[in-house]
């Protein structure tokens, strides 16, 4: 398995809090991504990042802001938590990031907020 | 907005079966790849096939790519208890994403 841990693996928080996901990977890969997964909508992508500081905005992005200080490391923050934001988060790399390149996935962040 | 569909949404086959499940997408690709997801855990990737081929094989996997009607399916042979799980379809999506379909939740009885 790549290595990759994602923490917490689960979280119950109120609306409002800020959260704070993180992705931690031990492949030295360029690209890391974070996505959402909800029932009937698959897997969409929030964020990701071509390397350190450079990031760019995936598909659902609103209410999430990310940064990468290392390359080991990408964080996931929500501001101001809504209960919209209810979901499992998933962080994958990649080595190139190109489309040829499969993406390799932590187990995920199961994120109640209530 | 998503790109690629699978179809069924959910399969329930016995053991020594096979499993097929399909995936539709819209626009053009470069190359599609096949996931599978077991219960609480993260996606694993299983297979690429580049635009340019029709058929790729691995292990027990067989890809098929039909690009004239922006479609794949993914047969799975001699199923086992262990490969019930989720399978997803991802195509391209400019060169550093892809895009995930919704995915086909497979069962397989003992």
């Amino acid at each position: 398995d790549a290595g990759i841990t994602q923490s917490p693996r689960h979280k119950v928080t109120e609306t409002g809090t800020p959260v704070t996901l993180r992705c931690h990977q031990t492949e030295n890969h360029r690209y890391m991504y974070w996505y959402r997964q909800d029932p009937g909508h698959g897997l969409r992508l929030i964020h990701y990042s071509y390397g350190v500081k450079d990031t760019d905005k995936g598909e659902v992005s609103d209410g999430y802001s990310v940064s990468r200080s290392k390359t080991e490391d990408f964080l996931l923050t929500l501001e101001s938590a809504t209960s919209s934001q209810t979901s499992v988060y998933f962080c994958a790399i990649s080595e190139s990031g190109g489309y040829n390149q499969p993406q390799h996935f932590g187990d995920g962040t199961r994120l109640s907020i209530l | 907005s998503q790109q690629g569909e699978e179809d069924p949404q959910a399969l329930s086959i016995q053991e020594g079966e096979n499993a097929t499940m399909n995936c539709s997408y819209k626009t053009s690709i470069n190359n599609l790849q096949w996931y599978r997801q077991n219960s609480g855990r993260g996606l694993v990737h299983l297979i690429l096939i580049r635009s340019n081929e029709r058929e790729k094989h691995s292990g027990r996997l067989r890809v098929t790519l039909d690009t004239s009607k922006k479609s794949s399916s993914l047969l799975i042979t001699a199923s086992r208890a262990a490969d019930t799980a989720s399978y997803f379809c991802a195509t391209d999506a400019g060169f550093q994403k892809l895009v995930f379909g919704t995915g086909t939740r497979l069962l397989v009885s003992p």
